[in-house]
């Protein structure tokens, strides 16, 4: 059984399309994040959730969009795409946003925008 | 400057030798500190977690943290070609809530 899965594993657009990326973890875990992991393998935080509240929220640009409907599921919308969020995107969770908590990461999504 | 620096490699090895991977800070309030291993097109996974200073082992697998110099490490004995893939460091400060700040990865490859 996957523990953290993400969809669509790839996903190609156009510039200026709005896109989902959709989570989910079967491991029980309160807390939830999305990674974005650029060109150069830099991973870097950009949203977590414990229990459905944001309390990590990066400096990204309004048009990502993070909701979690429940505690086992995260999702990221994304507007008005752009080149520069060419990216593969991670999906993680863990028990809870404590010190000795193991993320856990699902397998990535590969967003193109061309 | 980059909270956290890693050397992107590549680093190619033959089987059998001990590889050293290595990692330096700016954050003195980072106390967690982490190795993830990274395949190609895959998620990362935890590999080892210490806290503070000090060295921790499981099987071939070491890590070290060295606080005063703002310096980790990670060595790999008797490396396999199943080791090929990117390491990257982790460290966040204690306490909830806080962000984990990754490094760049270091790219390893084990020629058999």
């Amino acid at each position: 059984d996957t523990a953290v899965s993400q969809t669509p594993k790839y996903l190609v657009t156009q510039m200026g399309n709005d896109k989902s990326i959709k989570c989910e973890q079967n491991l029980g875990h309160d807390t939830m994040y999305w990674y974005k992991q650029d060109s150069k393998k830099f991973l870097k935080i950009m949203f977590s959730y414990n229990n459905k509240e944001l309390i990590i929220n990066e400096t990204v640009p309004n048009r990502f969009s993070p909701k979690s409907p429940d505690k086992a599921h995260l999702n990221l919308h994304i507007n008005s795409l752009e080149l520069g969020d060419s990216a593969v995107y991670f999906c993680a969770s863990s028990q809870a946003a404590r010190d000795t908590d193991t993320q856990y990461f699902g397998p990535g999504t590969r967003l193109t925008v061309l | 400057q980059k909270e956290v620096e890693q050397d992107p490699g590549p680093l190619s090895v033959p089987e059998g030798a001990i590889v050293s991977l290595n990692c330096t800070y700016s954050n003195s309030a980072f106390q967690y500190f982490m190795w993830y291993r990274q395949y190609s097109r895959k998620g990362p996974e935890l590999l080892m977690y210490t806290y503070s200073s000090g060295n921790k082992e499981d099987g071939r697998f070491t890590a070290q943290v060295d606080k005063s110099s703002k310096y980790i490490s990670l060595f790999i004995r008797d490396s396999q070609p199943s080791d090929s893939a990117t390491y990257l460091c982790a460290m966040r400060p204690s306490g909830g809530y806080q962000k984990v700040t990754f490094g760049t990865g270091t790219k390893l490859q084990v020629i058999p």
